[in-house]
């Protein structure tokens, strides 16, 4: 079956302009999360949602950064006004349920460039 | 706060070398513990996970096991393969509930026929 999809896979804009990100996650899978994963570094976790709410938006750096799952499937990751230091790869990743036994899958990612 | 601590790369060996890529973490209450690969054009995949103290996970002739008194996840292998080359990810899981992943930095795995 299909995986986790992210759309676009590579998107390059110019500071100060906005940008969204896409995940399509596993179908029927409730918990979904948005990682960052910046050159030569791990992922860090940016935001988790349980069905349609986000539970932890703890990882988001700062109030240009949102994201929204409105109908507890597809998620969109928002960046207002671009700066260069947020080019990274974001990751989106799901799992059937919001507990370690479940497997979670990650998408491709969608490589940010901000010039 | 959590955070994973990885041996850095990159790492060349020969095929059928022995592997170790070494890992420790510092976390509060008892974490699971995980190794995932990135394979060249991939994305992460699981590879291996322990969830308790003492736990060995395994799989594709990759090991490691959850040693609490060292804080620490040592990924082995003993005999790599030049298929083995991607790039590994030693991370935790707090199990407060959200399950989010501290991840290290990664080690970049080169096997060379």
């Amino acid at each position: 079956g299909a995986g986790v999809s992210q759309t676009p896979s590579n998107k390059v804009t110019e500071k100060g302009k906005y940008v969204e990100l896409r995940c399509d996650p596993i179908s029927g899978h409730t918990a979904l999360y948005w990682y960052r994963q910046s050159l030569g570094q791990g992922p860090e976790f940016l935001i988790y949602f349980q069905g349609t709410g986000a539970a932890d938006d703890s990882g988001l750096p700062n109030d240009r950064f949102f994201a929204v799952r409105p109908e507890g499937s597809v998620s969109t990751l928002k960046i207002q006004r671009t700066e260069r230091g947020d080019s990274a790869m974001y990751l989106c990743a799901s799992r059937l349920t919001g507990t370690a036994n479940s497997p979670l899958h990650f998408g491709n990612g969608t490589r940010l460039t901000v010039t | 706060g959590n955070s994973v601590t990885q041996m850095e790369g990159p790492v060349t060996l020969s095929e059928e070398a022995f592997l170790t890529i070494n890992c420790t973490y510092t976390a509060t209450g008892y974490p699971s513990l995980f190794w995932y690969v990135q394979y060249p054009g991939e994305g992460l995949q699981l590879l291996l996970k322990a969830t308790k103290a003492d736990d060995k996970g395994s799989n594709k002739g990759f090991e490691a096991t959850y040693r609490k008194e060292t804080t620490s996840f040592h990924l082995e292998k003993g005999s790599v393969q030049v298929s083995d080359s991607a790039v590994y990810f030693c991370a935790l899981s707090a199990n407060f509930g959200n399950e989010k992943l501290t991840f290290g930095t990664g080690t970049r795995l080169t096997i060379i026929p």
